[in-house]
């Protein structure tokens, strides 16, 4: 079946870096672009960028800007997104979702989302 | 940007009632690119509806959208006890894509 399979829970420390993977499976990886969504504790979901796993295009959410890099692997079909210089309030569930259309020019709805992954920033 | 303003911010009804959720832009959404998902506690969101009101694959037809340019509405024709959970609506016509700060409907 379709589904995309995430890294497991971190803590970093203020001022650390994060990456998060993503494996997809079950369907073509370089079809379909994917976001990265996060959602911190209570709150509601942030879009913080996409990139095509055709091309490697990306696009990121501008407060994002300067610390978010989104990479793909096409010979695993994973996903990667690091974030660095990481603040408390990057404490949140991370989320990767998948294009809703093949060959998306940007992001676009998400019909398959991986399974979150808890990064939590504490000193 | 575009901001998505939901309301009301939290529904109380019953099981086999009608719902009616709105998604209000700021600006107009570019050829109706939104989308509604349901996310319930501890889990991903689930894809409802898209372009404003074709419903995602396995989605029950109690589900429906409307709406264009800046007024889009999520109708939930009669709630089921499984229906009673968080939505977000999300527009994808223009960067960067933005989600609504969602709507909790809750068991009356």
């Amino acid at each position: 079946q379709v589904q995309l399979v995430q890294s497991g829970a971190e803590v970093k420390k203020p001022g650390a870096s994060v990456k998060v993977s993503c494996k997809a499976s079950g369907y073509t990886f370089t079809s379909y672009g994917i976001s990265w969504v996060r959602q911190a504790p209570g709150q509601g979901l942030e879009w913080m960028g996409w990139i095509s796993a055709y091309n490697g295009n990306t696009n990121y959410a501008q407060k994002l800007q300067g610390r978010v890099t989104m990479t793909t692997d096409t010979s695993t079909s994973t996903a990667y997104m690091e974030l660095r210089s990481l603040r408390s309030d990057d404490t949140a569930v991370y989320y990767c979702a998948r294009d809703l259309v093949v060959y998306a020019m940007e992001a676009d709805a998400f019909d398959i989302w991986g399974q979150g992954t808890m990064v939590t920033v504490s000193s | 940007e575009i901001v998505l303003t939901q309301s009301p911010g939290t529904l109380s009804l019953s099981p086999g009632e009608r719902a009616t959720l709105s998604c209000r832009a700021s600006q107009s959404v570019s050829s109706s690119y939104l989308a509604w998902y349901q996310q319930k506690p501890g889990q991903a969101p689930r894809l409802l509806i898209y372009g404003a009101s074709s419903r995602a694959t396995g989605i029950p037809d109690r589900f429906s959208g409307s709406g264009s340019g800046t007024d889009f509405t999520l109708t939930i024709s009669r709630l089921e006890p499984e229906d009673f959970a968080v939505y977000y609506c999300q527009q994808y016509g223009s960067s960067p894509s933005t989600f609504g700060q969602g709507t909790k409907l809750e068991i009356k």
